[in-house]
């Protein structure tokens, strides 16, 4: 069974607008990730935040972690037609387990 | 530096053969990933590499795969006797290691059975 579950599984906006994605998970994890997936330069590693953090920054880019909920959220501030793209959390229960990715969210940047 | 390739980028295979998948992890990688995604659809975890050895294989779907690596380096991953629901792309991850949780992936394999 999946690990991870986003949601919205589709988002539209128009750009300039944030864009907030959540993912939830069902049991204790290691550290979660984020990735993006456009047609233009397949999978790529956003950010990675551990369980004992609670939220980090990358760029537009801004993530939170409650263990507590075991849910985590993706924020990208100021969007642009360019973040178009789907959207995929990750979870590990340990360090050097497999990472199991979630079905993701399909985000629309409108012009 | 090259990033993750494999090869071949598509294939279309009638129902009943068997199939190839290569991948080139980028080099220094020890860990590589093995995933299918079907059109729409999230990653499903197939199997990953230490090394050349497998610690969890349990992705894999049926006994018609198998996959192996060797070198520390290339892997390929064998479908037998494929069938239709085993169409999907194909993708191929690495990383520094284990740990080193980052993954690059490749641009994937199309794989299409009639």
């Amino acid at each position: 069974s999946q690990q991870g579950e986003e949601d919205p599984q589709a988002l539209s906006i128009q750009e300039g607008e944030n864009a907030t994605m959540n993912c939830s998970y069902k049991t204790s994890i290691n550290n979660l990730q984020w990735y993006r997936q456009n047609s233009g330069r397949g999978l790529v590693h956003l950010i990675l935040i551990r369980s004992n953090e609670r939220e980090k920054h990358s760029g537009r880019l801004r993530v939170t972690l409650d263990t507590s909920k075991k849910s985590s959220s993706l924020l990208i501030t100021a969007s642009r037609a360019a973040d178009t793209a789907s959207y995929f959390c990750a979870t590990a229960r340990t360090s050097y387990d497999k990472v199991i990715f979630g079905p993701g969210t399909s985000l629309s940047v409108i012009p | 530096g090259a990033g993750v390739s494999q090869s071949p980028s598509n294939k279309v295979t009638e129902k009943g053969k068997d199939v190839e998948l290569r991948c080139d992890p980028i080099s220094g990688h020890t860990a590589l990933y093995w995933y299918r995604q079907s059109l729409g659809q999230g990653l499903e975890f197939l199997i990953y590499f230490q090394g050349n050895s497998a610690p969890d294989k349990s992705g894999l779907p049926s006994d018609r795969f198998s996959a192996e690596r060797t070198g520390g380096s290339v892997s390929t991953l064998t479908i037998q006797r494929t069938q239709q629901e085993d169409s999907a792309v194909y993708l191929c991850a690495s990383s520094l290691g284990l740990a080193q949780l980052e993954q690059y992936f490749g641009p994937g394999t199309r794989l299409t059975v009639t």
